[in-house]
């Protein structure tokens, strides 16, 4: 049984990099869609991005600017960075997978909804 | 882009309730929708894929419809375990876009 778990830092800066990565246990990472979600106290849950295993990337045009998420298939995790951290990034993090793409078109299958999710971590950004 | 707009925002209901969920979308998505389940400090959990799949190990009770703009999340017979809080999600978007409804907190009366 495929599990995820988040790890890093708890405690960020405002303007230093956000790092968290991860772990996938009990299956590969070298299939699938991955991807990063996070909610902030009190609000609703917000997509970041994802990363096919092959590489291609697709982010949320509000964070695109800052955010990087990249795989390691040595080490069976993912990664997200997100840098120039405010208070607004304040949120619990979670990795996700979509294991069907369900959304196919023009010959190309995208993610539709995220059936593994891990426990999620929580990181505040404060000085 | 396409706004979903999730009703009640809040409910309070009894064990054995029938409990009624809404999402509409500012613009037609087909059946692009899914709902999920979560509870603080644990994952979030898919129940319903592309609008009214019922996900694997979901139980029967959970129910969904709807296509177009208007999508409607049933819970027919309220569990105590079912107390949390649901969001729809809509995809289908080219660049893809993954967007949630402001989520529903389901309270015990």
């Amino acid at each position: 049984q495929v599990q995820l778990q988040e790890s890093g830092p708890g405690l960020v800066k405002p303007s230093e990099t956000l790092s968290l990565t991860c772990i996938v246990s009990g299956g590969s990472i070298s299939s699938y869609y991955w991807s990063w979600f996070r909610q902030a106290p009190g609000k609703g849950l917000e997509w970041i991005g994802y990363m096919y295993h092959s590489g291609n990337t697709n982010y949320n045009p509000s964070l695109k600017s800052r955010v990087t998420i990249s795989v390691d298939t040595s080490k069976t995790q993912f990664s997200l960075k997100l840098t120039s951290v405010t208070t607004a990034d304040t949120a619990v993090y979670y990795c996700a997978r979509d294991t069907r793409a369900g959304y196919c078109t023009g010959g190309t299958c995208y993610p539709a909804g995220f059936d593994i999710w891990g426990q999620g971590t929580m990181v505040t950004v404060s000085p | 882009d396409i706004q979903m707009t999730q009703s009640p925002s809040s409910l309070s209901a009894s064990v054995g309730d029938r409990v009624t969920i809404t999402c509409q979308a500012s613009q037609d998505i087909r059946n692009y929708l899914n709902w999920y389940q979560h509870k603080p400090g644990k994952a979030p959990r898919l129940l319903i894929y592309d609008a009214f799949h019922l996900e694997a190990g979901v139980p029967s009770r959970f129910g969904a419809s709807g296509s177009g703009t208007n999508f409607t999340f049933t819970i027919s017979s309220l569990q105590p375990e079912d107390f949390a809080s649901y969001y729809c999600q809509l995809y289908g978007n080219l660049p893809p876009m993954y967007t949630f409804g402001q989520g529903t907190k389901l309270e015990i009366k």
